[in-house]
């Protein structure tokens, strides 16, 4: 089964500043599909942003990017001047090829506070 | 164009008491899935229908969880018997037909207290 890490608990970061959060994976496939979502507090799940494996581009977003390490399996998330409402909990989720399934297996979550 | 709509928001209930779910998908998306959430996790994967067939379950879904999707449209998820061990929050997704996206589409959840 495919695990997700994400050894960051908690992050903080000020107003307009950058911050990376970090989301390892293992697989054994080679063409999956990786994302990001933010969860604010008591509020739905949002997609911040997607990868395909097969693109060596990294994805961008407006202030969102990530930096996808293919051979690392790593995927982390750049957040650029950030603002108060960036503060969420964000969850880092792998999806397998579609002949081996169809969920998506999540980390445990970073939550993030950003102070002014 | 309106979201993921769940239906309740809240659901309070006593152990051994069965509870029933309501997910409502965007309209033009065939695929639907549900997870669980715990406090301080991610979502966990329960199940996933691609129409009105349910093409995957995960061992999380005991025999107590049922998950129906009659005509294809809305879907319910049903819990017999709750034990306190199933509080948590019930989320629902919805993704568009292969080839139109893969993103997954989050519901606000339902979340469960099993007093």
């Amino acid at each position: 089964a495919q695990t997700v890490t994400q050894s960051q608990p908690e992050m903080s970061v000020q107003e307009a500043e950058t911050v990376t959060l970090s989301c390892t994976y293992d697989t054994s496939e080679s063409d999956y599909y990786l994302f990001w979502y933010k969860q604010p507090p008591s509020r739905q799940m949002i997609l911040v942003i997607r990868q395909e494996a097969y693109k060596q581009q990294n994805a961008t977003e407006n202030r969102f990017s990530v930096n996808f390490q293919k051979a690392a399996k790593s995927f982390s998330l750049k957040i650029s001047d950030s603002q108060l409402g960036d503060a969420a909990m964000y969850f880092c989720a792998y999806r397998s090829p579609p002949r081996s399934g169809y969920a998506l297996n999540f980390g445990k979550g970073t939550s993030l506070l950003v102070t002014p | 164009d309106t979201g993921v709509s769940q239906d309740p928001r809240h659901k309070i209930t006593k152990r051994g008491q069965n509870v029933t779910f309501r997910c409502d998908p965007i309209s033009e998306h065939n695929r639907l899935y549900w997870y669980r959430q715990t406090l301080g996790q991610g979502p966990e994967f329960l199940t996933y229908f691609q129409n009105e067939a349910q093409l995957e379950k995960s061992r999380l879904l005991s025999d107590r969880f049922s998950a129906e999707r009659p005509k294809g449209s809305f879907s319910t998820l049903e819990i017999q018997r709750t034990e306190q061990g199933d509080s948590a929050m019930y989320l629902c997704a919805s993704s568009p037909p292969p080839g139109q996206g893969y993103e997954q589409y989050f519901g606000p959840g339902t979340r469960l207290t099993v007093t």
